[in-house]
């Protein structure tokens, strides 16, 4: 069954710092999500994306967040200054057609110390 | 309100038992509706996805819903220690949106 893939498995980074988190969506797929959970909470909506653009985003993704798909294939979600509440795992979903089932990577876990 | 309600839990049954959870949803324009099931650490896994009201059966797992009442159900027949995990309601809402409930703990007692 095809997959999405995220990378790292793990990043660890000082506050304050710019990270990129990494996702290859399934290939055929044209709406994509970035979802996070903190440890021992519920998985929290971040932003959807289709068509190249911004769909919808929660409170959660301010000024300091931003998406992009550069080249077609990779959908990369950046944090510009991180905070220790950024800590979490952070879940890339694609989904091919509207109202169909979401398929999520296995998450990157985000370490800010 | 919250825009998806469930049981945390923990619910625990006997392994052979049926396991039943429970979901509310607050926006009457919710499209459609799905069951994950989260082992600690890892991504969810979709379980079933429902759309339309009624019961919706794959192997061991039935899903119903409920639009008018804005509920939806998950039920596991012959629970089996595996199936201990927590389970996530989600809602897709318009436009692109899935939000997920809390979750509820489920244990299955071997």
């Amino acid at each position: 069954e095809p997959e999405v893939t995220q990378t790292p498995s793990h990043q660890v980074t000082q506050m304050g710092q710019e990270v990129i988190l990494r996702c290859v969506p399934i290939s055929n797929h044209l709406y994509f999500y970035w979802y996070r959970q903190i440890l021992g909470q519920k998985v929290e909506f971040l932003v959807s994306f289709y068509n190249n653009e911004i769909s919808e985003k929660s409170e959660i993704f301010d000024d300091q967040f931003s998406v992009e798909r550069p080249d077609g294939s990779n959908f990369t979600l950046k944090i510009r200054s991180t905070k220790l509440e950024d800590s979490a795992m952070y879940f890339c979903a694609s989904q091919g057609y509207t109202n169909e089932k979401l398929f999520f990577g296995s998450g990157t876990q985000l370490s800010v110390l | 309100q919250k825009e998806v309600e469930q049981n945390s839990g923990p619910l625990s049954v006997p392994e052979g038992a049926i396991a039943s959870l429970n979901c509310t949803y607050s926006d009457r324009g919710s499209q459609s509706f799905f069951w994950y099931r989260q082992y600690s650490g890892k991504s969810p896994e979709l379980i079933m996805f429902i759309y339309s009201n009624g019961d919706k059966e794959d192997g061991r797992f039935t899903a119903q819903l409920n639009k008018a009442s804005q509920y939806v159900s998950l039920l596991i027949r012959d629970s089996q220690p595996s199936d201990s995990a927590t389970y996530l309601c989600a809602v897709l809402r318009p436009l692109y949106k899935l939000s997920f409930g809390a979750g509820t703990t489920v244990t299955v007692r071997a």
